[in-house]
């Protein structure tokens, strides 16, 4: 089974603060996405990539970089959290096979409150 | 602008009948349209998917259909459970350098026992 673990389910953090969001996985996938879901928004991409020390911006990256120093884990940083960024974050990981129905695994998701 | 629409936010049917949850798209370039599951304190997790070449496709209890012509795709649940009860999420996928994925808002099922 594919597993993706993220390092928190729940985070308060203040104003001003750097936060990291941490999310491994073990099946050896060479893409890995983190979301963030709102009410009424959906699911919104904020960075991706698609191998180590490779990214690409989403709909949504202002006020968020990303880090991928091993293949099997991605960082989400917040530089400086705003209130704004109060949300639930989703990393997700998939194989690249070429196809658009590569399937994504998803972790269980951290509920950030930024207050 | 939201090019992966799911305009009911919330539905609500027997179990035992069909639930039938909808989804819209404005851009033709989707290759293909994938169907995922939510549980309150989960990951959403995949359910189903369907080419862009192919009108229909099913898997057990569920069931996408898709009509380019009009936008639209569609997922049946035939018959309906209460362990069905989630939010779906609906998406499109295409191609720009690797595959990517915009995801619809949701609706969220209730099965009524």
């Amino acid at each position: 089974d594919v597993k993706v673990t993220q390092s928190s389910r729940y985070l308060v953090k203040r104003t001003g603060e750097k936060v990291f969001l941490e999310c491994v996985q073990d099946m050896d996938h060479e893409n890995m996405f983190w979301y963030r879901q709102d009410p009424g928004l959906g699911l919104r991409l904020i960075y991706f990539s698609y191998d180590v020390k490779m990214k690409e911006k989403g709909d949504i990256p202002e006020g968020y970089s990303v880090s991928r120093e091993k293949k099997e884990r991605f960082s989400l940083i917040l530089e400086s959290a705003s209130t704004n960024q109060t949300s639930m974050y989703l990393c997700a990981s998939s194989p690249r096979t070429g196809q658009g129905t590569d399937t994504q695994y998803f972790g269980p998701g951290t509920r950030l409150t930024v207050l | 602008d939201q090019q992966v629409k799911q305009n009911s936010p919330s539905l609500s049917v027997q179990e035992g009948r069909i639930s039938i949850l909808n989804c819209d798209y404005t851009n033709s370039m989707f290759d293909y349209f994938l169907w995922y599951k939510k549980y309150p304190a989960e990951g959403p997790t995949f359910l189903i998917s369907i080419s862009s070449i192919k009108d229909k496709n099913e898997d057990g209890r569920f069931t996408v259909f898709l009509n380019k012509s009009a936008k639209h795709l569609s997922l049946h649940i035939v018959p309906s459970q209460p362990g069905d009860s989630a939010v779906y999420f609906c998406a499109a996928s295409y191609f720009s350098g690797t595959y990517k994925y915009i995801f619809g808002t949701g609706t969220r099922l209730k099965v009524l026992a």
